[in-house]
């Protein structure tokens, strides 16, 4: 099955820096790759996702980009804010029918 | 936040009980999967659903069982067979077939006394 690893465990940042977190995965035919964002207490929640047939997707502050050769997919969070403090999850497919391989988590803590 | 919903939000268990923790969509998925998630860690399939009638292990499914009589509904009972319950549980649901994302539910946060 598939094998997701994230890394790292933690993140801490100066608010209006970057934040950068990456995953790598194991199986070749993989061919989407979301991020959750998860606040204290509170239900992941998907913040962008890409899908094989691109190598970068922006939305606003938010970046994915993926790496099929190398087989890695990183996150992205520019211009960090306070509420981007929380735990942020990535996946990739496993196995058949929308299952997916969640990697350990990062939490993000942005101080101001 | 409404779609898929869990209940109850917390609960409570003597060791030796089984306990049934709840989970209902009405986003017309067809999957829908139960997640364990211990603190700091990330999140482990314990059962998954791809159709009415039909379920399968996940990666940690001893302790638990599950039904699918219903599309909308996937509950999860703990039984007293688990030997280390106390966690936030999670119920999840998708579009299949395909790739797509999960929508989660609220979860349960289960404490055994």
């Amino acid at each position: 099955g598939e094998n997701v690893e994230q890394h790292p465990s933690t993140l801490s940042v100066q608010e209006g820096d970057s934040a950068v977190i990456k995953c790598t995965y194991s199986d070749s035919a993989s061919n989407y790759f979301p991020w959750y964002k998860q606040e204290l207490g509170k239900r992941p929640q998907l913040i962008i996702d890409i899908r094989s047939n691109v190598g970068e997707k922006k939305d606003q502050r938010i970046a994915v980009t993926l790496n099929k050769t190398a087989k890695h997919f990183s996150l992205h969070i520019t211009e960090t804010q306070p509420e981007d403090s929380a735990v942020y999850f990535c996946a990739a497919p496993s196995g058949s029918w929308g299952k997916l391989q969640f990697g350990a988590g990062t939490q993000v803590v942005v101080t101001p | 936040d409404g779609g898929i919903t869990q209940s109850p939000k917390y609960l409570f268990r003597k060791e030796g009980q089984n306990v049934t923790l709840s989970c209902e969509q009405n986003l017309n998925h067809d999957a829908m999967y139960w997640y364990r998630q211990d603190p700091g860690q990330g999140l482990r399939l314990i059962y998954y659903s791809q159709i009415v009638n039909d379920f399968q292990k996940g990666d940690i499914a001893e302790g638990y069982s599950v039904s699918r009589e219903k599309k909308e509904s996937f509950p999860l009972t703990v039984t007293s067979a688990q030997k280390n319950p106390t966690a936030f549980y999670l119920c999840a649901s998708s579009i299949v077939p395909g790739n797509n994302e999960q929508f989660f539910g609220p979860g349960t946060r289960l404490t055994v006394l």
